[in-house]
C-alpha cells in the first residue's frame, strides 16, 4: 500500500520558533510538494521538489524554506514562525513527467501562538 | 477570477439522491483531477482524466475539453460520501503543478 507520512498530525508552536515539518514517501517518487490549506482559500503550493536537492518556489514561498537531501524525504522549514502561518500543511508526492496523480499525506495542523 | 471554479460551494443532500458537482477551468490542461477530503485532513485522488468519462463504483467523472468543464456525479448518495470534493487541473505548461478549485463541501443526511 503506497504511503506518504507526515511527522505530526498536530503541532503547537510559539511565535519566533523554528519549525520543521517532515514528509516521507515510500513510492520512489521523484516529485514532492508542500501545500497549505486555509478555509476559503483552498490548497496553495508552497514549494515543489523534482529531485534530490532541487526545488522550485510555489505560489506562497515567503516565510518558508525546504530541504530534500534524500529522495524519500522532503522537509518544510518555518525559519521564524508567525501567527499567520497557522494552517493545515499537506505534503504530496508523484512520479516525474508531464502530469501524474499526486498522493497526499494526512496533513499537519500547525497552530502558532 | 480563479483559474478553476467549482459549484456549488456547499451542498446538502438526502441519502439516496443523485449528486452533481461542477468544475470549470480557464487554462489549457493535460489532465483534470477530482480529489476527496474527509474531515480530519487526508486527501485521496478519486479520478484523473483527460477526456471522456470514468466510473468507479457509485462515482462518475466526465470532462468536456472543448467547453473546459468537468462534472463529478455521485449516484445513490450515502452519509459516508460527506466530504470536501476538490477539482484540480494539470496545466499544459507545467503539469506537475496542480491548480486547485476551492472545493465543494458535501453533506449527505440520512
Amino acid at each position: 500500500d503506497v504511503k506518504v507520512t507526515q511527522s505530526s498530525r498536530y503541532l503547537v508552536k510559539r511565535t519566533g520558533e523554528k519549525v520543521f515539518l517532515e514528509c516521507v514517501q515510500d513510492m520512489d517518487h521523484e516529485n514532492m510538494f508542500w501545500y497549505r490549506q486555509d478555509p476559503g482559500l483552498g490548497l496553495r503550493l508552497i514549494y515543489f521538489s523534482y529531485d534530490v536537492k532541487m526545488k522550485e518556489k510555489g505560489d506562497i514561498p515567503e516565510g518558508y524554506s525546504v530541504s530534500r537531501e534524500k529522495k524519500e524525504r522532503f522537509s518544510l522549514i518555518l525559519e521564524s514562525a508567525s501567527t499567520n502561518q497557522t494552517s493545515m500543511y499537506l505534503c504530496a508526492s508523484s512520479l516525474a513527467g508531464g502530469y501524474n496523480e499526486q498522493f497526499f499525506g494526512p496533513g499537519t495542523r500547525l497552530t502558532v501562538l | 477570477k480563479n483559474e478553476v471554479e467549482q459549484s456549488p460551494q456547499n451542498l446538502t443532500a438526502q441519502e439516496g439522491e443523485f449528486i452533481t458537482i461542477n468544475c470549470s477551468y480557464s487554462v489549457g490542461i493535460s489532465a483534470l483531477h477530482w480529489l476527496q477530503q474527509h474531515p480530519g485532513g487526508g486527501i485521496v485522488s478519486l479520478f484523473m482524466l483527460s477526456s471522456g468519462k470514468k466510473k468507479h463504483g457509485r462515482l462518475i467523472a466526465t470532462i468536456n475539453i472543448q467547453e473546459k468543464h468537468s462534472s463529478l456525479h455521485i449516484t445513490a448518495s450515502h452519509p459516508r460520501d460527506s466530504a470536501v470534493y476538490i477539482c484540480a487541473v494539470s496545466p499544459i505548461l507545467n503539469g506537475n503543478k496542480l491548480v486547485f478549485g476551492a472545493g465543494t463541501i458535501l453533506r449527505v443526511k440520512s
